[in-house]
């Protein structure tokens, strides 16, 4: 079983469209956990951070589950620029700091 | 721009030669990690260094090894090449070895093995 896994769609949607991401992990040490995006064959990017209480920026919503082991990113009034794959990614740490990337879902926004 | 940068952006080798590849840290930091990622996979850990020392390692084997020089820009060795090392390498910088740390990625060299 992957420690980090997502669904990798594709998920295709209108603009304007609410749009939610979910992912599980399994490592229970895993200690932070973040969204990156990465534009297609370009480097991943932070997109944010997620918290147990949940955080917010913008048209995102980001959520953390530590009982279920589970995260979540909410994209509202999706626009065409949001299509990318986002990377759910949560971080552990027995020797090196390392992030563990799940395999990623791809979005795609149509007009 | 994270101010991460790697060399070269693209290289085709064939199966059985060995490939270095560059990184150059943002200014200031002091530890570099190194990932692959294959096609429609998520990037994997290949190993951290931290002033100059390893400082853990994914699951990949003896032949991928690593350098960080006293200005912290780091190398990633491969010998004997095979098909499957084909990937995009990332290169990420980070002040500290915090889990919760930023880390800032370089664009990433394609590697294509033949």
């Amino acid at each position: 079983r992957k420690e980090v896994e997502q669904d990798p769609g594709p998920f295709n949607v209108p603009e304007g469209a609410t749009v939610a991401f979910n992912c599980t992990y399994s490592n229970s040490a895993s200690q932070s956990f973040f969204w990156y995006r990465q534009d297609c064959r370009k480097e991943p990017k932070l997109l944010m951070s997620v918290y147990s209480s949940g955080n917010e920026d913008g048209r995102f919503t980001a959520q953390l589950n530590r009982a279920s082991q589970y995260i979540s990113l909410l994209i509202r009034d999706s626009k065409l620029s949001d299509s990318a794959t986002y990377l759910c990614v949560g971080t552990s740490k027995r020797g090196a700091s390392k992030l563990t990337f799940g395999t990623g879902t791809r979005l795609q926004v149509t007009l | 721009e994270t101010g991460v940068t790697q060399s070269p952006t693209h290289l085709i080798k064939t199966r059985g030669q060995q490939v270095t590849l560059r990184c150059s840290s943002q200014s200031g930091h002091n530890t570099v990690s190194w990932y692959q990622q294959a096609l429609g996979q998520g990037p994997q850990f290949i190993f951290q260094y931290y002033r100059e020392e390893e400082n853990g390692r994914g699951n990949f084997p003896p032949r991928f090894s690593g350098l960080q020089f006293p200005n912290y820009s780091s190398e990633l060795n491969v010998n004997a090449l095979e098909l499957d090392d084909s990937a995009l390498y990332l290169c990420a910088s980070s002040f500290g070895v915090a889990t919760n740390e930023k880390l800032f990625f370089g664009s990433g060299t394609q590697l294509s093995v033949l």
